[in-house]
């Protein structure tokens, strides 16, 4: 089956340091599998942070950035500076196409701490 | 602003009780489903619908019977709860072309 695996957590990094969150995918059941990064806050539900849906393509939100590497299976998450509000719960994903888009297979999520 | 809303946000029940998880969304989507968090796990698929009346199965469905009422509302269902279903758990929707919107979450502690 599908599978997602990411950087075990919690990260702690300090306020302007740099941070990266590793992942890496295996897609079995979806040809062109999407590949989404969420992020969720203390006491909220998880928001979506960037996707990417086409192989070699780079998305960014926020500061974060993260390119979609067919050959490495990787899809990892980075930032040059990271910021205090930074800090919250990473989640690599994959999806297919169509109308289920909601179908997702996710990583089990990084806690990141960022100190100021 | 889309949004699903979940309830109860905590809920602490007994080993073989009966426990209903609301979701509600005002987005007009089509599809709608339930996911449990744990520790070490990334978010697992329960089950999910495409309307009212449907109901799918997802990944890790033992133990969970769900209902989809009407267009915006979702239910999960725990008939005979046990301490293996605690857990964080998600409610989330999505329309044709659309984000994935996630609810805040449900606590469910199983004791």
């Amino acid at each position: 089956g599908d599978s997602v695996t990411q950087t075990e957590g919690p990260v702690t990094v300090s306020e302007s340091e740099s941070l990266i969150i590793n992942c890496t995918y295996s897609a079995t059941s979806i040809a062109y599998p999407n590949l989404f990064w969420y992020v969720r806050y203390p006491g909220e539900g998880l928001q979506l942070l960037l996707k990417v849906i086409t192989a070699g393509q780079k998305g960014s939100s926020r500061g974060f950035e993260a390119t979609y590497n067919k050959e490495t299976t990787s899809f990892h998450l980075q930032k040059a500076s990271v910021q205090e509000s930074d800090s919250a719960v990473y989640y690599c994903a994959l999806g297919n196409t169509g109308a289920n888009t909601g179908k997702l297979t996710f990583g089990h999520g990084t806690i990141l701490r960022v100190h100021p | 602003e889309a949004a699903v809303t979940q309830s109860p946000r905590n809920k602490v029940t007994v080993t073989g009780g009966n426990v209903t998880l609301s979701c509600r969304q005002t987005n007009s989507h089509n599809y709608m489903y339930w996911y449990r968090q744990d520790t070490g796990h990334g978010l697992r698929l329960i089950h999910y619908s495409y309307g009212a009346g449907n109901l799918q199965i997802g990944d890790v469905p033992d133990g969970y019977k769900a209902t989809r009422t009407t267009q915006e509302d979702f239910f999960l269902l725990l008939e005979l709860a046990s301490p293996s279903q605690t857990s964080l758990y998600f409610c989330a929707s999505t329309g044709a072309n659309t984000e994935v919107f996630f609810g805040k979450g449900t606590r469910l502690t199983v004791v």
